[in-house]
């Protein structure tokens, strides 16, 4: 199995902040990374696909990038309604999540 | 507007089983792949099962933990998904999302839309 890891799994940060989480797989995953969001009591929503397509509605402050094992998902400009839970699944080799980054306001 | 929503969770007793059910609209169902996916209290997300369409007969795939317990089905006619969880453990309390996967692209796969969830909870 590919084994996801997210980091932090905690992140503080002020509005307006740029924001970087990063996403590391077990192995070579060749791009195929998605990204998605979930605010407390529901469910999760995809931002991103194929490690940096912007999902329709998706407000361009987000933005994916990486490549090989290492993949970032990036706000350029946190605004509030950002908190939330964020979390990477590669489909490599099926579907496996990270454990999410935790996004709170500073 | 696509709509999803999951029905059928509960309380079951540790060995019991539960039927889920995913009923869909605002999108030609059978077309698309459909997937169940759960999430532990306080966890992250768990791939469980997936479904293929007609044109892919059908096709069934299953997480390797849970292969043996579940079953997954749909029917086109319904545009509907459902999942079969047996032999039920404390470790299958989770909320249980039924997920429509993305349009198929080739080396593009992606849950576009999903339920907003059932609760399971096993225990005596």
């Amino acid at each position: 199995d590919i084994q996801m890891t997210q980091s932090p799994s905690l992140l503080s940060a002020s509005v307006g902040d740029r924001v970087t989480l990063s996403c590391k797989a077990s192995q070579n995953i060749y791009k195929y990374l998605n990204w998605y969001q979930q605010k407390l009591g529901e469910a999760p929503k995809l931002l991103i696909y194929y490690t940096n397509s912007l999902q329709t509605g998706i407000p361009s402050r987000f933005s994916g990038s990486g490549s090989g094992t290492d993949y970032t998902l990036t706000i350029s400009s946190l605004q509030p309604e950002d908190v939330a839970t964020y979390f990477c699944q590669q489909y490599n080799s099926w579907y496996t999540f990270g454990a999410g980054t935790k996004l709170e306001l500073k | 507007e696509v709509q999803i929503l999951e029905t059928g969770g509960g309380l079951v007793k540790p060995g019991g089983s539960l039927r889920l059910s995913c009923a869909t609209s605002g999108f030609n169902f059978n077309d698309y792949f459909m997937n169940w996916v759960r999430q532990a209290p306080g966890k992250g997300l768990e791939w469980v099962a997936q479904i293929r369409n007609k044109n892919y007969n059908y096709a069934t795939y299953y997480a390797e933990s849970l292969e043996g317990r579940v079953t997954i089905s749909r029917d086109d006619s319904k545009s509907s998904v459902y999942l079969q969880v047996s032999s039920l453990r404390a470790e299958d309390t989770a909320i249980y999302y039924c997920t429509k996967e993305g349009p198929y692209t080739p080396l593009v796969y992606y849950f576009d839309y999903w339920g907003q969830g059932v609760m399971v909870t096993v225990s005596s």
